[in-house]
């Protein structure tokens, strides 16, 4: 079954507690890209990826770090996490030009 | 810039009535459309997409949504809802030109409707 595969589906943390939250996908996709999910203001990129070894900021990267080392796996990872990024996390990978698949996304907590 | 406004952040409806989620974009370019689906607890789920073609596209679970490029809307409808459509709906815009690669979705804030019995 083609499938995006986020982990863990839910996480409480302490601030500067570092974390990783991994993505997988099985359908041999190129493109990978982390959301974040906050109310009122819809899904907004934090990173994208086009390639193994590629990857680049999107709209909302502060604070977070990513890596492609693998074409299947694009995790992301939040060095020492603040209260504002508390949030729902989505990692999504598609073709070019094709429909983007998601994960069943990552609801983080950090107190 | 390129931005997605939905209009209403929630829609109450009842059972068996006909439902319009309503979308406007800004773009400088033609861009791809989209609508997404989120049951609670879930992933986001494709609906449907405009990409080029037919200005009517249909869906999947009985929804269709019409391209108006005059006034840069792709409303979001269906002629008889129920209870199982309460979920939270996002209307997204994509095309390769934009900052943040090839396949960038911009959405909109979201509605959430909510199907009454």
């Amino acid at each position: 079954e083609a499938q995006v595969t986020q982990n863990p589906r839910y996480l409480i943390t302490v601030t500067g507690k570092k974390l990783t939250v991994t993505c997988s996908q099985n359908m041999n996709h190129e493109y990978m890209s982390w959301y974040r999910q906050d109310p009122g203001l819809g899904l907004r990129q934090i990173y994208y990826s086009m390639n193994v070894e590629v990857t680049d900021k999107g709209d909302v990267p502060e604070g977070y770090k990513v890596s492609r080392k693998e074409k299947r796996n694009f995790p992301l990872i939040l060095e020492s996490p603040s209260p504002n990024q508390t949030s729902l996390y989505f990692c999504a990978s598609s073709n070019l030009g094709d429909v983007a698949f998601f994960g069943q996304g990552t609801r983080l907590t950090v107190v | 810039a390129q931005s997605v406004t939905q209009l209403d952040s929630q829609v109450p409806v009842f059972e068996e009535a006909p439902v319009e989620l309503r979308c406007n974009y800004s773009s400088s370019v033609s861009v791809y459309l989209f609508w997404y689906v989120q049951y609670p607890n879930q992933g986001l789920q494709l609906l449907l997409k405009y990409l080029s073609g037919s200005t009517l596209v249909k869906g999947i679970n009985g929804f269709e949504a019409e391209f108006n490029k005059s006034q840069t809307s792709f409303h979001l409808r269906k002629p008889s809802v129920h209870i199982s459509d309460t979920a939270e709906y996002f209307c997204a815009v994509s095309h390769p030109l934009f900052s943040g690669g090839y396949n960038k979705l911009i959405f909109g804030a979201g509605t959430r409707l909510a199907v009454h019995p």
